[in-house]
């Protein structure tokens, strides 16, 4: 199976910082790589599909690129809403793998 | 509008079988494979499987195979999880979660709102 890594596990960051997640396959992946958020107690959300690609109705302040093995998920000024937790995952395996998620907490 | 929506929270006892229900509104049920997401209290997306809701042929993850089963009834638009054998280690919330694509590029747009299972002597 396709490894994802992501890094940090988690960060304490405060509203209208720029934050950076890393995502990294064990194999090339192409730019089979989605991002998701995740808030307490509910469902996750897609944000960007194909590595770079924005989710329709996703603010723009939300950014990822990458392709290969390493992908980068951007949020441009942080917002309170965006405070939760972020996975990446691969869809160029027929058996997809998420990463073990990224907490974006409150400093 | 595209709806998945789950049955409702189950407590088992160890050895138990339980099956969650994912029904499908909004959409043509058979043009969109369906993927089965698990989640370990305070643990991450764990990615289980899909299934092919055109010709229900199903495919799992490593550690999701013998005791997990995956199947459809598309009269009524819905998929469905059985787990037999039940462990304390399976408690967790299931998701439902449609399997979207765009041009060759496939994510998950949907997902229904998580079912609890819980197993408990």
């Amino acid at each position: 199976d396709i490894q994802m890594t992501q890094s940090p596990s988690s960060l304490s960051t405060s509203v209208g910082d720029r934050v950076t997640i890393t995502c990294r396959a064990s194999q090339s992946i192409s730019s089979y790589l989605n991002w998701y958020q995740q808030k307490p107690g509910k469902a996750p959300k897609l944000l960007i599909y194909a590595a770079s690609s924005l989710q329709s109705g996703v603010p723009s302040r939300f950014s990822g690129s990458g392709s290969g093995t390493d992908f980068t998920l951007t949020i441009s000024s942080l917002q309170p809403e965006d405070f939760a937790t972020y996975y990446c995952q691969q869809s160029y395996s027929n058996l997809w793998t998420f990463g073990q998620g990224t907490k974006v907490e409150i400093k | 509008q595209v709806q998945l929506v789950q049955s409702g929270s189950e407590l088992k006892k160890p050895g138990a079988s339980v099956k969650v229900s994912c029904k499908a509104s909004g959409y043509t049920f058979t043009t969109y494979a369906m993927n089965w997401v698990r989640q370990a209290p305070g643990q991450g997306l764990e990615w289980m499987g899909w299934i092919n809701t055109n010709t229900g042929n199903p495919t799992y993850a490593q550690g999701f195979t013998g005791r997990f089963v995956f199947s459809l009834d598309t009269s009524v638009s819905t998929a469905y999880l059985q787990i037999s054998s039940l462990k304390a280690e399976d408690t967790a919330v299931y998701y439902c979660a449609r399997l979207s694509y765009s041009t060759s590029w496939y994510y998950v747009d949907y997902w229904g709102q998580g079912t609890l299972v819980t197993v408990s002597s």
